[in-house]
């Protein structure tokens, strides 16, 4: 079993919908926990931390669930430039990092 | 600032050739890492470096080298290359901050193809 688990989509979504990714972990002891985005052929970047009590920035809220050890990324109003791969990522209390395969989304005018 | 570069942007190895891939980053950060991409698995850790002079062995880190040369440079060595190398390479460093959190920056990435 992978240590982080995403469903891989494709999700083709219409600009303007709700759309919402799913990961799984396997490690009870992780402790931090964070949603990137990659574009195409490029490098990854942050997109938001994720906590326990659940957080939002403009769009998109992240929800944690550390009893189910499941992490959600939730996107409203989706938008043409929100077409990329979302990776889930957990770390332990040190260097290790996880990273999840990716969910890759498109959003169609 | 740059945040992260690497070089080369592209690279084709013969199987058995050597070579070193280079990362520096002008953040100041004191934790670097190496990560190679292959499709449908996702980042794996192949080595990291928590600070200058100190380096350790992440989740793949057989058939590579490492060197934390200063705190800005941190260089991934293969040795003798083989078709199973055949990845997209991927230099990070980080930043932590309060309640846990960290952010890692990641540069361009190194196209790598051994034949």
């Amino acid at each position: 079993r992978k240590e982080v688990e995403q469903d891989p989509g494709p999700f083709n979504v219409p600009e303007g919908a709700t759309v919402a990714f799913n990961c799984t972990y396997s490690n009870s002891a992780s402790q931090s926990f964070f949603w990137y985005r990659q574009d195409c052929r490029k490098e990854p970047k942050l997109l938001m931390s994720v906590y326990s009590s659940g957080n939002e920035d403009g769009r998109f809220t992240a929800q944690l669930n550390r009893a189910s050890q499941y992490i959600s990324l939730l996107i409203r109003d989706s938008k043409l430039s929100d077409s990329a791969t979302y990776l889930c990522v957990v770390k332990d209390g040190g260097f290790k990092t996880i990273f999840g395969a990716g969910t890759r989304l498109f959003v169609k005018a | 600032n740059a945040g992260v570069t690497q070089t080369p942007k592209f690279q084709v190895l013969k199987t058995g050739q050597s070579m070193t891939l280079q990362c520096a980053q002008d953040m100041n950060h004191n934790s670097m890492y190496w990560y190679r991409q292959d499709p449908g698995m996702g980042l794996r850790l192949i080595y990291y470096s928590a600070s200058e002079g100190t380096t350790d062995k992440g989740e793949v880190p057989n058939g590579y080298n490492v060197s934390r040369l200063n705190k800005r440079e941190f260089s991934l060595r293969l040795e003798s290359a083989a078709p199973s190398q055949t990845s997209v390479y991927f230099c990070a460093s980080s930043r932590r901050w309060k309640q846990g959190g960290e952010t890692q920056y990641f540069g361009p990435g190194t196209r790598l193809l051994v034949l």
